[in-house]
């Protein structure tokens, strides 16, 4: 079975943290990519990762980063939190050719306090 | 700017009865379009694929079709059931490999 793994369910940091986010998927899938969902809003993509080392930004990346050293495996970070960031994280995964499925984690849901 | 639009917002229907969940898009050079499931506080459930050449896929219940000229597309759910409560994403693939997602359908199913 396909998976897709992030590291935390729920989340509540303080305001100023440095926060990681992990992102693991066992698919041996190249595109990898990290939303937020917010009310009223819905998924907004953040960055997206096509290749190990390799990123691109999406329609908010502002306040965030990425690292992709392991083809398996996409981290999402917050330089320093704000409250503005809380919201539902979700990271997802997909092969590379253009007409394949794309696989969700479960969510984190993340509260910056 | 690719926009995708999923009405109605919200619906709610007694269980049995047959459905249609609705999806646009603006621009018809998508490279698929993928429908998904959420359930509340969860992540996303991959429920069908249709790729911008086919018309229709179908899983179980589930059918699903795709109108590219038109830019729509539409989930038919069959005899409803209150387990299939949730909420239901549209997205469409760009032709830069980006997934955009529409605001979702939230479906309850009433025993």
């Amino acid at each position: 079975d396909v998976k897709v793994t992030q590291s935390s369910r729920y989340l509540v940091k303080r305001t100023g943290e440095k926060v990681f986010l992990e992102c693991v998927q066992d698919m041996d899938h190249e595109n990898m990519f990290w939303y937020r969902q917010d009310p009223g809003l819905g998924l907004r993509l953040i960055y997206f990762s096509y290749d190990v080392k390799m990123k691109e930004k999406g329609d908010i990346p502002e306040g965030y980063s990425v690292s992709r050293e392991k083809k398996e495996r996409f981290s999402l970070i917050l330089e320093s939190a704000s409250t503005n960031q809380t919201s539902m994280y979700l990271c997802a995964s997909r092969s590379r050719g253009r007409r394949t499925e794309a696989f969700f984690g479960q969510g984190t849901r993340l509260t910056v306090v | 700017k690719q926009e995708v639009t999923q009405i109605p917002a919200a619906l709610s229907v007694p269980e049995g009865e047959n459905l249609v969940l609705n999806c646009s898009f603006t621009d018809s050079a998508i490279y698929n379009l993928q429908w998904f499931r959420q359930d509340p506080g969860k992540g996303l459930t991959s429920l069908l694929l249709i790729q911008s050449s086919q018309r229709e896929q179908t899983s179980g219940r589930l059918n699903a079709s795709l109108d590219k000229s038109s830019g729509r597309s539409t989930l038919y759910i069959a005899a409803s059931q209150p387990g299939d409560s949730a909420t239901y994403l549209c997205a469409v693939e760009s032709n830069t490999g980006k997934l955009i997602f529409g605001q979702g359908t939230t479906l309850q199913v009433k025993p």
